[in-house]
């Protein structure tokens, strides 16, 4: 079974900290995506990276894809009480088999941002 | 809004017995695709349709299945229902190819007594 991990699990921090989230994997990815979730819905697409050591910015979000397509980190600067919530990254196998689609899926990290 | 829709959003039921879970997909999207989402697990993707017909299959239990009809909406079924079942069933779409982002409904919670 191919895994995901993602660290750390849970992270409460002060606003206007920085941080950041880790996703790793010892297996290719041929695509990651960054969703967050909040309490009661789905989880809401982030943004999606694809080419080895790519680098995408969502306002004060950084993520970067590792230049083997193992790893993937997002960074936040001057985390705000708004950006509380569930961040999961989701993998698709380079080599999956079968046309497989099926995103495989970090267990998350809590982000807690205290005002 | 992502778009998909996904009834009920609650469900409570008892062990051994059957549920239906519905979700219709964004407008234009082929595929539809379900997870399971538990306190221990996190989000697993249990099964995959695509235009009606499977595709794919992770973690699904055989008393669980799925069906995709025509007009593309998608429903699963659990069957012989256990306490650890309980957890949020989330729908998700895509377009028709990899590596397009899948947006997911609310999901339905399921609680089994």
């Amino acid at each position: 079974t191919q895994l995901l991990e993602q660290s750390p699990q849970f992270l409460s921090i002060q606003e206007g900290e920085n941080l950041t989230v880790y996703c790793n994997s010892s297996s290719v990815f041929s695509s990651l995506q960054w969703y967050r979730q909040e309490p009661g819905e789905g989880p809401v697409l982030l943004v999606t990276v694809v080419t080895g050591g790519e680098v995408k910015k969502l306002k004060r979000l950084t993520f970067q894809f590792g230049d083997a397509r193992k790893d993937s980190s997002l960074h936040i600067t001057a985390a705000q009480p708004g950006d509380t919530g569930l961040y999961l990254c989701a993998g698709l196998w380079e080599y999956s088999g079968g046309g497989a689609d099926g995103l495989t899926f970090g267990k998350g990290t809590h982000l807690i941002i205290q005002p | 809004d992502s778009g998909v829709t996904q009834t009920p959003k609650h469900l409570i039921t008892a062990t051994g017995q059957r549920v239906t879970l519905r979700c219709s997909p964004r407008s234009g999207d082929l595929s539809v695709y379900w997870y399971q989402q538990s306190l221990d697990q996190g989000l697993q993707f249990l099964i995959q349709y695509y235009n009606g017909e499977e595709r794919a299959k992770g973690n699904i239990l055989e008393r669980f299945s799925a069906q995709q009809f025509p007009d593309l909406h998608s429903e699963l079924n659990l069957s012989s229902l256990e306490l650890g079942d309980s957890a949020l069933y989330f729908c998700a779409s895509s377009g028709d190819s990899s590596n397009q982002p899948q947006h997911f409904g609310d999901g339905t919670r399921l609680s089994i007594l």
